[in-house]
């Protein structure tokens, strides 16, 4: 099956930095989502972003299709951006559920 | 919120018991699908339903099983439940395939 790989696995910030997380994966895919788990274990929607770039507000995101990887960026970190960042992906073919990298947890500090 | 409701949202039960867990998908989304994410793991798909029919399979234990009514909502049935099925089991909808899929805020199962 396809595989998600995404770097770096711990983050840690001071309020105010920014970061790029980074999600590579081994097939082509037509749909790959970036969640935030916070420390409640809620996933909340980042992105949809199969390809292309996106922003909101602190938050953009990028999607090479045809190198395999997307970038996460968060501008002005905030301690409430901590927890866990996931990316997820389907491959291009039929359907085929979501898999899941293994995170990337961040953690700002004050 | 992301319209995905599930339901209990905590849950502690003893060895060899069996529980249902519950989701109600958003309005219009035929697509139902069930996630286990235990600390040595990570986020593990189970399966899937649309429409009422079953379309993926994942790692699902023969334990486990799923099905999707009438109305769109599903529930999760685990049973003979054993320590390492303690985890925290999600559920997500989306209108149809290979569009964006929406978690709800899951539901904590603790096996004593």
């Amino acid at each position: 099956g396809i595989q998600v790989e995404q770097s770096p696995p711990d983050l840690i910030l001071q309020e105010g930095a920014n970061s790029t997380l980074r999600c590579n994966f081994s097939d082509s895919v037509n749909n790959l989502q970036w969640f935030h788990q916070n420390p409640w274990g809620q996933l909340i929607n980042l992105f949809y972003i199969p390809s292309g770039t996106k922003q909101n507000g602190r938050l953009s995101a990028t999607t090479v299709a045809t190198e395999r990887y997307s970038l996460l960026y968060i501008s002005s970190s905030q301690t409430t951006d901590s927890g866990v960042y996931f990316c997820a992906v389907a491959r291009n073919s039929g359907n085929t559920p979501l898999v899941f990298g293994k995170g990337t947890r961040l953690s700002v500090i004050a | 919120d992301s319209g995905v409701t599930q339901t209990p949202k905590h849950l502690i039960t003893a060895t060899g018991q069996r529980v249902t867990l519950r989701c109600s998908p958003r309005s219009g989304d035929l697509s139902v699908y069930w996630y286990q994410q235990s600390l040595d793991q990570g986020l593990q798909f189970l399966i899937q339903y649309y429409n009422g029919e079953e379309r993926a399979k994942g790692n699902i234990l023969e334990r486990f099983s799923a099905q999707q009514f009438p109305d769109l909502h599903s529930e999760l049935n685990l049973s003979s439940l054993e320590l390492g099925d303690s985890a925290l089991y999600f559920c997500a909808s989306s209108v149809e395939f290979q569009v964006p899929i929406y978690f709800g805020e899951g539901s904590w199962l603790t096996v004593v």
